[in-house]
């Protein structure tokens, strides 16, 4: 079963701090793997978008990697702002199906001052 | 500023009433979907629209019926709504359905059953 998990599921930091936020994935056969940021009330924005021969693409202060290997896929947040405070959803597209996306569960993150 | 447009951006409705969520894009994109969102939950797929067919409904009660009129719109009518209908509804489209591609997200239409 295609699936998308992330950990953790919420994290509080002080601004200007680092953080890192993972995502494992089950969905195969793989096509991407993207980020999105999600402000409560808003729609999904992505941050970036990697394929398979891919291991990391920054956008600003974010950096995605990913190891097609292991499945495995993380958000690097650097100097977070409060702006940050948000949920980062990290979402999985498989080959086949159509574009039907695989959704994880989220990471809500808070920053502090 | 999102790229996709969705109105209203609050909806409060009463279980009888008879309303419809509006969706647009001016992108040029083929393939336009709308997702429901329950709080801290991630979207859930209902309907794919590809050049203005539906191809895909996943299993979704008729109380909600979509519509293409054309490339650019894309409506959900709503009627005898339930109280757990109460979500976040979310139009998105890209270019195509073909798998892989991007899809760029509307704000949402917050909509509460009463």
């Amino acid at each position: 079963k295609n699936q998308v998990e992330q950990s953790p599921q919420s994290l509080i930091i002080l601004e200007g701090k680092n953080c890192t936020l993972q995502c494992n994935y089950t969905v195969s056969p793989f096509s991407n793997l993207r980020w999105y940021k999600q402000d409560t009330g808003r729609g999904p924005v992505s941050l970036t978008i990697m394929t398979f021969s891919e291991n990391t693409k920054s956008n600003g202060r974010y950096t995605a990697t990913l190891d097609a290997d292991t499945k495995q896929s993380s958000l690097h947040i650097t100097a977070s702002q409060l702006s940050d405070s948000a949920s980062y959803i990290c979402v999985v597209s498989a080959q086949r199906g159509g574009n039907k996306l695989v959704f994880g569960a989220g990471t809500i993150l808070r920053v502090k001052s | 500023d999102t790229e996709v447009t969705q109105t209203p951006k609050h909806l409060v409705m009463g279980m009888t009433n008879k309303k419809s969520l509006k969706c647009e894009q001016h992108m040029g994109h083929r393939a336009m979907y709308w997702y429901k969102q329950k709080a801290k939950k991630p979207p859930e797929l209902m309907f794919v629209y590809s050049y203005e067919k539906l191809s895909i409904n996943e299993s979704v009660p008729s109380r909600f019926s979509p519509e293409c009129p054309n490339s650019s719109l894309l409506n959900l009518h709503l009627h005898a709504l339930q109280p757990e209908d109460s979500a976040l509804y979310l139009c998105a489209s890209s270019q195509t359905e073909g798998a892989g591609q991007p899809q760029h997200f509307g704000d949402g239409t917050r909509l509460s059953i009463l």
